[in-house]
C-alpha cells in the first residue's frame, strides 16, 4: 500500500521564480492538505483540497495556490518566490468520509531553498 | 481559535530514563489531539491520537499520552527511553467534527535527545 508520495524531494530556486510541488495521496484517500514547515518550526497549514476544490485555507498570501486532480493527486504552486518561502513543504492525505478521526498521513516533504 | 503550546523546545534524557514531553492545548470545542514524530529529513509519523474515547491513549513504540481536560494537557510519556527515540516531537490539535477532516494546528515541537 503506497503511502503519500511527494516530488521533487529537493529543489533550489531564485527569488521571483515560480515553483510547482506535487503530491500523490495514500491509496483510498480523497483529501489533500499542504503544510509549510520552516526550519525549527512546526508545520503551518496552507490549504486543503477535497473534490477538486479548495475547502480551507490558512494565513498564506495568494502567491500560494493549488490544484487537485480527479485522481486526488495535488499540486502546490508558489509564485514570485521570496527568501522566506524556503521551507519543507509537506503534503498530507486523509479520508473525508467514513469513520476517520482527523488523522493525517504525511509524505516526506519537498525541501525548497530560495536563493 | 485553537492552539497548542509545547513546553521545552529541547529535552535531553539518558537511555532508560523516563521521557516526558509536555503539551497544553486551547480549544473552545471538544478537541482531537495528536502526537507526531519527525526523524531528520523525513515527514511526520503519527505516534498516537485522542478522539474523545479513552483518556489514556497508547501509541506506537511504547509511547502513551493522557488527556486531562481540567488541565488542558496532553503530555507524552515513555517509561524507558531508547536511543532510537531521538527525534522531534510535535503535538497537534484539531476540531472534533465527528469524522470530517479538518486542519491540524501544530505546536513548535520538542527536540528529544537521548544520551547513552
Amino acid at each position: 500500500d503506497a503511502g503519500v508520495t511527494q516530488s521533487p524531494t529537493h529543489l533550489i530556486k531564485t527569488r521571483g521564480q515560480q515553483v510547482t510541488l506535487r503530491c500523490s495521496p495514500k491509496s483510498g484517500h480523497d483529501t489533500v492538505s499542504w503544510y509549510q514547515q520552516a526550519l525549527g518550526q512546526g508545520p503551518q497549514f496552507i490549504f486543503q483540497y477535497y473534490e477538486e476544490e479548495e475547502r480551507q485555507r490558512g494565513n498564506f498570501p495568494d502567491r500560494f495556490s493549488g490544484h487537485q486532480f480527479p485522481n486526488y493527486s495535488s499540486e502546490l504552486n508558489v509564485n514570485a518566490l521570496l527568501l522566506g518561502d524556503s521551507a519543507l513543504y509537506l503534503c498530507a492525505s486523509s479520508l473525508a468520509r467514513g469513520t476517520n478521526t482527523g488523522e493525517l498521513f504525511f509524505g516526506e516533504g519537498s525541501r525548497l531553498t530560495v536563493l | 481559535a485553537q492552539s497548542v503550546t509545547q513546553l521545552g523546545s529541547h529535552v535531553s534524557v539518558s537511555e532508560g530514563a523516563l521521557v516526558l514531553l509536555r503539551c497544553n492545548y486551547s480549544s473552545s470545542v471538544p478537541p482531537y489531539l495528536f502526537w507526531y514524530v519527525q526523524y531528520p529529513n523525513q515527514g511526520l509519523q503519527l505516534l498516537l491520537k485522542y478522539t474523545s474515547a479513552a483518556t489514556l491513549v497508547k501509541g506506537i513504540n511504547g509511547f502513551e499520552a493522557e488527556f486531562k481536560k481540567s488541565e488542558t494537557s496532553f503530555h507524552l510519556t515513555k517509561p524507558s527511553a531508547h536511543m532510537s527515540d531521538a527525534a522531534e516531537y510535535f503535538c497537534a490539535v484539531s476540531r472534533n467534527y465527528g469524522g470530517a477532516t479538518n486542519k491540524l494546528i501544530f505546536g513548535t515541537g520538542t527536540l528529544l535527545a537521548v544520551q547513552p
